[in-house]
């Protein structure tokens, strides 16, 4: 079936960078858009970019604009999100997700990954 | 960016019971893209309705979904022991995505 398995948790300090993967399976990768939406503890989700797999294209939220990458590997079926600068406020559980539908745009999202704990520390 | 805002924050009901969850949005909603999520302790959100009111495969039908401009609503008709969990709103017809801030299913 279709299923994004992400990376294990991860233990950053302040400053410094963090890289998590998002491995697809099950279905046609380079067709599908991929999100990164984030869940700090107790709280709501929040959107941070998304990457189109067959062009790369890829589309940031504004407040993360300079300090994240997300980028698709067709060959290994991989995403990654790469956020760098790390704050103790960017202590959250982050999930990968796929948009629902085949085409380029602006999906709900019908796959989700398990989700990857990313703590800062300072 | 688009905010959206749930109501209540907390429903507190018994098995079998009506729950309605509304959401309501900062600006008017285009293409229909409001979307509806579950989420249970510990796991990813799962998608319980796109397009305000279509359900994916494999979504019980108690669950159903309106709405229109800025305001929307999920109703579960009858609640089963696994619907008492958080639920989320979210638009996606405007960039950036944006999700409200959650509603608490909780057994009275």
């Amino acid at each position: 079936q279709d299923q994004l398995v992400q990376s294990g948790g991860e233990v950053k300090k302040s400053g410094a960078s963090v890289k998590v993967s998002c491995k697809a399976s099950g279905y046609m990768f380079i067709r599908y858009g991929i999100n990164w939406v984030r869940q700090a503890p107790g709280q709501g989700l929040e959107w941070l970019g998304w990457v189109h797999p067959e062009n790369d294209d890829t589309k940031y939220a504004q407040k993360f604009q300079g300090r994240i990458t997300v980028t698709a590997d067709k060959s290994t079926r991989t995403v990654y999100l790469d956020l760098s600068s790390l704050r103790s406020d960017d202590t959250a559980v982050y999930f990968c997700a796929r948009d629902r539908v085949g085409v380029a745009g602006l999906w709900a999202y019908d796959v989700w990954g398990q989700g990857t704990v990313v703590s800062v520390s300072s | 960016e688009i905010v959206l805002t749930q109501s209540p924050g907390t429903l507190s009901l018994s098995p079998g019971q009506r729950a309605t969850i509304f959401c309501r949005t900062s600006a008017s909603i285009t293409r229909s893209s409001l979307a509806w999520y579950q989420q249970t302790p510990g796991q990813a959100p799962r998608l319980l309705i796109f397009s305000v009111s279509s359900r994916p495969t494999g979504i019980p039908a108690r669950f159903f979904a309106s709405g229109s401009g800025t305001d929307f609503t999920l109703t579960i008709s009858r609640l089963e022991p696994e619907d008492f969990t958080v639920y989320f709103c979210q638009q996606y017809g405007s960039s950036p995505p944006t999700f409200g801030g959650g509603t608490r299913v909780e057994i009275k």
